[in-house]
């Protein structure tokens, strides 16, 4: 199954709040997992990103948490601003003979003031 | 180091007319990849090209083509457009196959 399950559609929190977004998966040939931001009009833009041999990665605000057993990742943002409010993509990196990259279907996350 | 491009970035046609997308990878990019996004279905993946060849492809109709070019920059084609291919078309690049994707704007076409 080449699917990538993201959950929640759409997600309010309070500015300063914990904003977290979940992906699940079947398929062990993923084997790379970014996230990836959008705003309004724009293309999305590469956020963060995990391989499966690290069970967390930090960047600033943003931490993936990756769990191999469960087949689940997630992306929690800490102290969530307004500017913060976009459409959040996860993605799985297929390989498997071949490349190719599968998405979510995208949360949209409002942060309010 | 200029970011993927892509033209036009709007653009309205009719059903049945045919439309060519450019994009214009990241500067040493090799493998660019197509995708539609509508609010309905998110990112669908319709190819990706590397090295002037079509390495991969969704599952989407031939009315569905692109090409590569030996700078690397893409194009895409849609003929005989349909109502349902009204959407955002995005580009991404990468330096080689399988590596993390960059996005462009994307074109949003309006098929009338």
């Amino acid at each position: 199954q080449q699917q990538v399950k993201q959950s929640p559609q759409s997600l309010i929190v309070q500015k300063g709040g914990i904003s977290i977004i979940n992906c699940a998966y079947e398929n062990t040939a993923f084997d790379y997992f970014p996230w990836y931001q959008q705003f309004p009009g724009k293309g999305p833009a590469l956020l963060i990103a995990i391989r499966p041999d690290v069970s967390e990665k930090k960047e600033g605000r943003f931490t993936i948490s990756f769990n191999k057993s469960a087949k689940q990742f997630s992306l929690h943002i800490m102290d969530s601003q307004p500017g913060d409010s976009a459409t959040y993509f996860c993605a799985a990196r297929f390989t498997s003979g071949t490349y190719k990259y599968i998405f979510g279907t995208g949360t949209r996350l409002k942060v309010l003031a | 180091k200029a970011g993927v491009t892509q033209t036009p970035r709007y653009l309205i046609k009719t059903r049945g007319q045919q439309v060519t997308l450019s994009c214009s990878p990241i500067s040493g990019h090799r493998s660019v990849s197509w995708y539609q996004q509508t609010p309905g279905q998110g990112l669908q993946f319709l190819f990706e090209y590397f090295s002037e060849t079509q390495r991969n492809k969704g599952n989407f109709p031939g009315r569905f083509s692109g090409r590569q070019f030996s700078n690397s920059r893409s194009e895409m084609n849609v003929s005989t457009l349909e109502l349902g291919d009204s959407a955002l078309y995005l580009c991404a690049s990468s330096p080689g196959r399988g590596e993390t994707q960059y996005f462009g704007p994307g074109t949003r076409l309006l098929v009338l």
